[in-house]
């Protein structure tokens, strides 16, 4: 099975531009979700989708944004970016079958610059 | 409120020497806990899950619900250890996993 497919790679946007960062799942993975890595701070969660519903969020404002289609595909947004938004932005998938918290597969993500 | 705290950046530890890597994580509910690793150019993957009791690699853990702790050990470090680790915190019906910052394990020859 291909992985977790994020594109792109890397990108370099500068202050109050906006971004879309695509994710293409493993086949039959139904669950995306994206985390925002940085150095100081780690994994930090954006959001779940399940089925093109967004199932829960983290403690980003609102200029963070994503959706998920009906092939599972997903892309998340920022608009107006900051410079705090450089990051390492990745993408897992997961089976997540009923009351399973399944194994996430990740990306190899993108990394995005804000100058 | 959920939260999941590696004490530890960088470990160095010698080869063939024991590794323990602490994870302390706080949570009212019933946790799932899950170590996740990345090697050098490679994707962040599952190490082990608490669930599922294994030993993976050489690695286990135990959940210590009296010490809401879930520390990765090895008897004997080898050089291919060399990762950063990360411990995360998941809840079934939630659909979010909360991640430590994650501890640089350094495994000198």
């Amino acid at each position: 099975k291909a992985g977790v497919t994020q594109t792109p790679r890397y990108l370099i946007k500068t202050r109050g531009q906006q971004v879309t960062l695509s994710c293409s799942p493993i086949s039959g993975h139904r669950s995306v979700s994206w985390y925002q890595q940085t150095p100081g701070q780690g994994l930090q969660f954006l959001f779940e989708y399940f089925s093109e519903t967004q199932r829960n969020k983290g403690n980003f404002p609102g200029r963070f944004s994503g959706r998920q289609f009906s092939n599972s595909r997903s892309e998340m947004n920022v608009s107006t970016l900051e410079l705090g938004d450089s990051a390492l932005y990745l993408c897992a998938s997961s089976f997540q079958g009923t009351g399973n918290t399944g194994e996430l597969f990740f990306g190899e993500g993108s990394r995005l610059t804000v100058l | 409120a959920q939260r999941v705290t590696q004490p530890e950046k960088l470990l160095s530890v010698f080869k063939g020497a024991p590794v323990e890597l602490k994870c302390n994580y706080s949570y009212s509910g019933s946790p799932e806990l899950f170590w996740y690793v990345q090697y050098s150019r490679q994707r962040l993957q599952l190490l082990l899950r608490h669930i599922s009791r294994e030993s993976i690699k050489g690695f286990t853990a135990d959940l210590n619900k009296g010490e809401t702790s879930f520390h990765l050990k090895k008897p004997f470090a080898q050089e291919e250890d060399s990762a950063m680790y990360y411990c995360a915190l998941g809840h079934s019906g939630t659909y979010k996993y909360i991640f430590g910052t994650g501890t640089r394990l350094k495994v000198l020859a």
